[in-house]
């Protein structure tokens, strides 16, 4: 199985610039969540999709928006990159919302905004 | 509210060594503990977790974490450190009611001494 699937690995973009980070599970779960990871920082929520249809704000959601396309795939878009959303980004999924299910995570996407 | 606190961001021990990688949680209601590592330039990988059962958790690659309530601690140990536990280890908690997402630690990095 692959598990969760992230694309692009590595993308540098300028001030100013839009894209979309591309995630997708294909171990049948509800949820999906999408974290960036900082040095001395840890992992941070941004948005998260605790189903089909539904998303929510998480710790740090300013400057971003998501799409929970199907249950498979949830895209985390940058309408105008700015260098403080320079960060490694990990989606990551779990079988429901409910606090005992572990998460199965993403490679990442090392992300540089110039 | 609840946060993580994981204590020394930088372990060093030598390789048979024991390995001790400390992490205090403070939740309002009970919670669900986990153990995260992660390998350089890869997502995080799920080592074990505390649902509520036994207190001393067996988790993959030879690694065990006990939960103390008395204590507010969950520390992740190995009796004898191999090259190749070289990562970073993460710690998070969540919620046993409505869990909607995990708070991660800051992480702490292991390095393995020949």
């Amino acid at each position: 199985n692959a598990g969760v699937t992230q694309t692009p690995k590595f993308q540098v973009l300028k001030t100013g610039q839009s894209m979309t980070l591309q995630c997708a599970q294909d171990m049948n779960h509800n949820s999906m969540y999408w974290y960036r990871q900082d040095p001395g920082m840890g992992l941070r929520l941004i948005y998260y999709s605790a189903s089909e249809g539904t998303t929510d704000k998480g710790e740090v959601p300013n400057g971003y928006n998501v799409s929970r396309l199907n249950k498979r795939e949830f895209s985390l878009r940058l309408e105008s990159a700015a260098p403080s959303q320079t960060s490694v980004y990990f989606c990551a999924s779990s079988e429901a919302i409910r606090g005992h299910y572990g998460y199965t995570f993403g490679s990442g996407t090392r992300l540089t905004v110039v | 509210a609840q946060s993580v606190t994981q204590l020394g961001s930088h372990v060093s021990v030598s390789e048979g060594a024991l390995v001790l990688l400390r992490c205090n949680y403070s939740s309002s209601v009970p919670p669900y503990l986990f153990w995260y590592v992660q390998y350089p330039n890869q997502g995080l990988q799920l080592l074990l977790k505390y649902t509520s059962a036994a207190t001393l958790v067996k988790g993959i690659n030879g690694f065990e974490a006990e939960f103390k309530k008395s204590e507010t601690s969950f520390h992740l140990t190995k009796p004898s450190a191999h090259m190749s536990d070289a990562a970073e280890y993460f710690c998070a908690v969540s919620r046993s009611n409505t869990g909607n997402q995990f708070y991660f630690g800051t992480g702490t990095s292991l390095t393995v001494i020949p």
